[in-house]
């Protein structure tokens, strides 16, 4: 089993639609990640957590630490947004510069 | 403030030769983190470096794989006598402070064909 599971693997959403990206995660964490990579491109990262909520624009991140869980939310969906989303979760437990990563997950965001 | 600089951006080699992948971190970042996704697989750690010392090099293959992080320059991944299973994107990423706290910057990618 891995680490870090994110679902759905792949999603496609109609522009304007509210979107939802699910993390789970087996190990202690002292913080998680949320990155965007567009295909062929680079790496941005969008939040970095270890408690409650962040919101930047049209994305929000939750986390529950309780049960190894977060969120990634998208309001107000456009094509812009289609790219690979990213959880990935640095190991309380693990050595330092560690970090592991979900598998990701798809988004296409059609017009 | 310019972002994580890498290049080249596309690097070719045949099998059996050097390759060498730079890393400028962003101004005032003195950690560097080198990360390899390998075609249709997630990103997978190999080395984090603060300058001139390697912190943890647990992701880094054994053999042919080096990474230094000079004093003055970028920080370089070094694969030597390349295969075809090193073909990959490295991304570098940096951070102004040590992994526990530090958000982190990548760079756009170093992507490695091995012929």
């Amino acid at each position: 089993k891995n680490e870090v599971e994110q679902s759905p693997q792949n999603l496609t959403a109609q522009e304007g639609e509210f979107i939802t990206i699910n993390c789970s995660y087996s190990v202690g964490i002292s913080a998680l990640h949320w990155l965007q990579q567009h295909p062929g491109g680079g790496i941005v990262s969008l939040f970095m957590l270890s408690s409650g909520k962040k919101k930047h624009g049209r994305l929000i991140a939750t986390i529950n630490i309780q049960e190894k869980h977060s969120s990634l939310h998208i309001t107000a969906s456009h094509p812009r947004d289609s790219a690979v989303y990213i959880c990935a979760v640095r190991d309380y437990g693990g050595s330092q510069g560690n970090l592991i990563f979900g598998k990701g997950t798809k988004l296409s965001v059609k017009p | 403030n310019a972002g994580v600089m890498q290049n080249p951006r596309h690097l070719v080699r045949r099998r059996g030769q050097e390759a060498r992948l730079r890393c400028s971190p962003m101004k005032g970042h003195s950690h560097v983190y080198w990360y390899r996704q390998l075609p249709e697989e997630g990103l997978k750690f190999m080395v984090y470096l603060q300058k001139e010392n390697i912190i943890d090099e647990s992701g880094m293959p054994k053999e042919r794989f080096s990474a230094e992080f000079p004093k003055e320059g970028p920080s370089i991944l070094r694969i030597q006598q390349v295969v075809r299973g090193d073909s990959a994107a490295y991304f570098c990423a940096s951070s102004p402070q040590g992994p526990s706290t530090g958000e982190l910057f990548f760079g756009e990618g170093s992507r490695l064909t091995v012929l």
